[in-house]
């Protein structure tokens, strides 16, 4: 069945710490990817999104992503978090072959340690 | 514009009585998503609408749920009986275009069902 896969359910970091969130997704095709976040208590924002060309993308707040079409990934990096950044992050694929649904990973709840 | 609204932010029910959940997408959006929430499941897409037209309902968990969208303006998401285990967050999001759109997405409809 075509799926999102997001490999690490809770991250737990030191501020500085450098961040890298795993998605795979399984869906042939022309994909669109993205990654939202969720702030406690809040409804998810998008963070960052692929849609061609350059596969390394930049997001808000100093997040970017590798787009690597061989391994059907799209990692979340950051250098350096910050307490502000502990949030659930998720990956979503839209997927033309399967009629532009929006279909999300299951989540990762990243905390960082002041 | 406001966003997507939703409506009732929280929502308490008893077993077997019928909830509504509703939701007003971006104006000039034209495409529609449910989406439930649980530590979990994580994220799931319940129903996906196109012009007003659902496309993909295969995630409804049963035929308790429903979920219509009369007009442009307008959908709602129908759980008749309810039962404690669809406690969750409910979301609404909503774009424009085909898929290579952000999603925006609502506060969220907390449910409980005791």
């Amino acid at each position: 069945a075509q799926s999102v896969s997001q490999h690490n359910h809770h991250v737990i970091l030191s501020e500085a710490a450098s961040l890298e969130l795993g998605c795979n997704y399984s869906y042939g095709g022309t994909v669109n990817l993205f990654w939202y976040v969720q702030y406690p208590g809040q409804h998810l924002q998008l963070l960052l999104k692929y849609f061609s060309g350059d596969p390394l993308v930049k997001g808000i707040k100093g997040f970017e992503a590798e787009f690597i079409k061989s391994k059907f990934s799209f990692n979340l990096r950051k250098p350096s978090v910050q307490w502000s950044d502990t949030a659930e992050y998720f990956c979503a694929v839209n997927s033309y072959n399967a009629g532009n649904m929006l279909t999300f990973g299951g989540g990762t709840r990243l905390m960082v340690k002041p | 514009d406001a966003g997507v609204i939703q409506s009732p932010r929280h929502e308490v029910t008893e077993m077997g009585q019928e909830v509504t959940l509703r939701c007003k997408p971006i104006s000039g959006h034209n495409s529609l998503f449910w989406y439930r929430q649980t530590m979990m499941r994580g994220l799931e897409l319940l129903i996906y609408f196109n012009n007003n037209v659902p496309i993909d309902d295969s995630g409804m968990p049963e035929d308790r749920f429903s979920a219509k969208m009369p007009n442009a303006s307008f959908s709602t998401l129908k759980i008749q009986p309810s039962e404690p285990r669809d406690s969750a967050v409910y979301f609404c999001a909503s774009r424009w275009g085909q898929g290579d759109t952000e999603a925006f997405f609502g506060q969220g409809t907390r449910l409980t069902v005791v």
